[in-house]
């Protein structure tokens, strides 16, 4: 089974700070981890993956990501926030042995930058 | 990059009426759709797996006869709520990958608001 946890129902940061939103994963084998973001009534749009190699990954818009693999996590940062960069945000994993390509979402993190 | 088109994006109906949405695929093959359920404030809840030419595998606690889901095409998948109830009022979401790559990224379509009144 696979499991994703996003600690914070909502990140408040101040524009120009750097943001940081937190998310960890459970697998059985080795993950695919990813981050989507969504604006009010639209669908998701993917933001980076972590795949192999690099445990930093860069991704749309600015915004990095973190592989830990000791603490499975892969928190998404981004070092200078925008206004323009509030919405939902959603981590997913998929593990490598999934055939069906099933993600398991997190519950969704709620990122509001102020001017 | 891989585009998927959902359609319509805003529907709003009686009770009992059944309500068809489209999900497709503009430049790529989808082998495999899935359909989302998102409730305010809340994540995305996997409805069904649809595999083009065969039957979808409903997640628990979805009525495959309520939600009847259709996969004709490599392009083409289609979700009818039928005889929608207040209660099915949701935002609907459908996703697109190519089986084979499990590193590759669903893409979503925009979605679907439906009420039911």
């Amino acid at each position: 089974a696979q499991s994703v946890a996003q600690p914070e129902d909502q990140v408040n940061v101040a524009e120009g700070n750097p943001l940081t939103v937190k998310c960890t994963y459970s697998v059985s084998g080795n993950p695919y981890l990813f981050w989507y973001v969504q604006y009010p009534n639209r669908g998701l749009q993917f933001l980076l993956k972590y795949i192999t190699g690099d445990n930093l990954v860069k991704g749309s818009y600015g915004f990095e990501a973190e592989f830990n693999k000791s603490q499975t996590s892969f928190h998404l940062k981004k070092p200078s926030a925008l206004v323009s960069d509030s919405a939902l945000y959603f981590c997913a994993v998929r593990d490598r042995n999934n055939a069906g390509n099933m993600l398991t979402f997190g519950g969704g993190t709620r990122l509001m930058v102020k001017p | 990059g891989a585009v998927v088109s959902q359609h319509p994006s805003w529907v709003i109906c009686k009770s009992g009426t059944s309500v068809k949405i489209e999900c497709r695929s503009l430049d790529f093959q989808a082998t495999t759709m899935f359909w989302y359920r998102q409730f305010p404030k809340q994540s995305l809840m996997l409805m069904a797996t649809s595999n083009e030419g065969s039957k979808a595998t409903y997640e628990q606690g979805v009525e495959k006869d309520k939600f009847l889901i259709n996969h004709a095409s490599l392009t083409l998948s289609t979700l009818t709520v039928t005889s929608a109830h207040p209660e099915d009022s949701s935002f609907y979401i459908c996703s697109a990958t190519t089986t084979g790559t499990p590193e590759g990224p669903q893409h979503f379509g925009d979605g679907t608001r439906l009420s039911i009144l």
